[in-house]
């Protein structure tokens, strides 16, 4: 079945350095990808999107784009605020569907 | 904000109860999930519903049944609810793949089975 792997954290970081967390995806045809972000007490809120191969989905300063040949969604992010600390998840929703598969999500703290 | 409202927000029952958490939406959106969440596991489907008594169900379904008798209501029903079902409960509406295919989260239910 379909499966998302995201590295896990917690990602500690201090502010302004350099933000990387790995997704890979297990899907059949062509899912659309997703990372979502969920900050403390809060549900989940989308954060950027790609639909199809070499996609950039891009917002608030972070960056992902879809690479199918190594089928990937690595999320970045050159410059990090106290404020992004929150758990990233990346997600899948397969074209003929509209259900979202998540990988375990990854806590991100940043420190001043 | 998306227009979702989960109640109760915070529940703590016994082994054996059960329990009903509501989901309302304002958004009149055609689909709308229930997701747990626990440490390590990320989010996982329970169940959904894609129109007014059609569901279907998730990756994890046993010991959960749900109902939606109205466009802007979803229920979650534990029949008789166990330890395991300790979590945090979600509830997320979609207009569907003809538009963006983005889910709008609710802010959680947490539930705690002693």
């Amino acid at each position: 079945g379909d499966s998302v792997t995201q590295m896990e954290g917690p990602v500690t970081l201090s502010e302004e350095a350099f933000l990387t967390i790995n997704c890979t995806y297990t899907a059949t045809g062509y899912p659309s990808l997703f990372w979502y972000v969920q900050y403390p007490g809060e549900g989940l809120q989308l954060l950027l999107k790609a639909t199809k191969a070499d996609d950039k989905g891009s917002n608030k300063g972070f960056e992902a784009t879809y690479r199918k040949e190594t089928t990937s969604f690595h999320l970045e992010k050159g410059s990090v605020q106290v404020s992004d600390s929150a758990v990233y998840f990346c997600a899948l929703r397969k074209a003929a569907g509209n259900k979202l598969t998540f990988g375990g999500g990854t806590r991100v703290l940043v420190k001043p | 904000d998306a227009g979702i409202t989960q109640s109760p927000r915070h529940k703590v029952t016994e082994t054996g109860t059960p329990v009903t958490l509501r989901c309302h939406q304002t958004e009149n959106h055609r689909y709308m999930y229930w997701y747990r969440q626990d440490p390590g596991h990320g989010l996982r489907l329970i169940h959904y519903s894609y129109g007014v008594k059609d569901t279907d169900k998730g990756e994890v379904s046993d010991g959960y049944s749900v109902s939606r008798s109205k466009t802007e209501d979803f229920l979650l029903t534990l029949e008789s609810a166990t330890s395991s079902q300790t979590s945090v409960y979600f509830c997320a509406i979609s207009e569907g793949a003809v538009a963006t295919g983005e889910l709008f989260f609710g802010e959680g239910s947490r539930l705690t089975v002693l």
